[in-house]
């Protein structure tokens, strides 16, 4: 099983709709998430990190269940700057030297 | 605050030929940094961590002696591709950390292309 699963996508979505992302992770002692943002040929940016009771950060939700190893970011009222991939991140303190494991990202197209 | 730079953003070179990507935070003092490397449609992968001083800790299957890491200084870190072949062209992105290695910055990137 990969440590951290992303479906692919795309995602095309149109203009102002609202659209959900789905992570699971592996690695039960992870004690960290975030979802970063990455634009074509850039590197990752932070966009949000991910906390138990849930964060919200303008029009971006996170939600993260530590039962199921399940995180989940919301976008709502999707503007075109939205488009890029979301990597869903997490730490992985008995990894040795991988704090940071990365998932393949989920790329999400908005459309005018 | 917390930028880091990467030179260049992107080189094509033959194969065969040696590649130096530098990585630095410009305005933090980075303790440790990163190598990732990441395959069109992939995930980032970590290729090596090196703390400022020491040599690099190389994640499994990434090969050392062709990959080569110096951490000299504590806002400079440099990867050496050395006998670059077309299968290692890739995007290689440096990120750099303070106290927490979980608190990344990253650079820019560096897009190598071997012909």
């Amino acid at each position: 099983r990969k440590e951290v699963e992303q479906d692919p996508g795309p995602f095309n979505v149109p203009e102002g709709a609202t659209v959900a992302f789905n992570c699971t992770y592996s690695n039960s002692a992870s004690q960290s998430f975030f979802w970063y943002r990455q634009d074509c040929r850039k590197e990752p940016k932070l966009l949000m990190s991910v906390y138990s009771s849930g964060n919200e950060d303008g029009r971006f939700t996170a939600q993260l269940n530590r039962a199921s190893q399940y995180i989940s970011l919301l976008i709502r009222d999707s503007k075109l700057s939205d488009s890029a991939t979301y990597l869903c991140v997490v730490t992985a303190p008995n990894s040795g030297n991988t704090p940071l494991v990365f998932g393949k990202g989920t790329r999400l197209s908005v459309i005018a | 605050g917390a930028v880091v730079s990467q030179h260049p953003s992107w080189v094509i070179c033959k194969s065969g030929t040696s590649v130096k990507i530098e990585c630095r935070s410009l305005d933090f003092q980075a303790t440790t940094m990163f190598w990732y490397r990441q395959f069109p449609k992939q995930s980032l992968m970590l290729m090596a961590t090196s703390n400022e001083g020491s040599k690099a800790t190389y994640e499994q299957g990434v090969e050392k002696d062709k990959f080569l890491i110096n951490h000299a200084s504590l806002t400079l870190s440099t990867l050496t591709v050395t006998s670059a072949h077309p299968e290692d062209s890739s995007f290689y992105i440096c990120s750099a950390s303070g106290t927490s290695p979980y608190e990344q910055y990253f650079g820019p990137g560096t897009r190598l292309t071997v012909t």
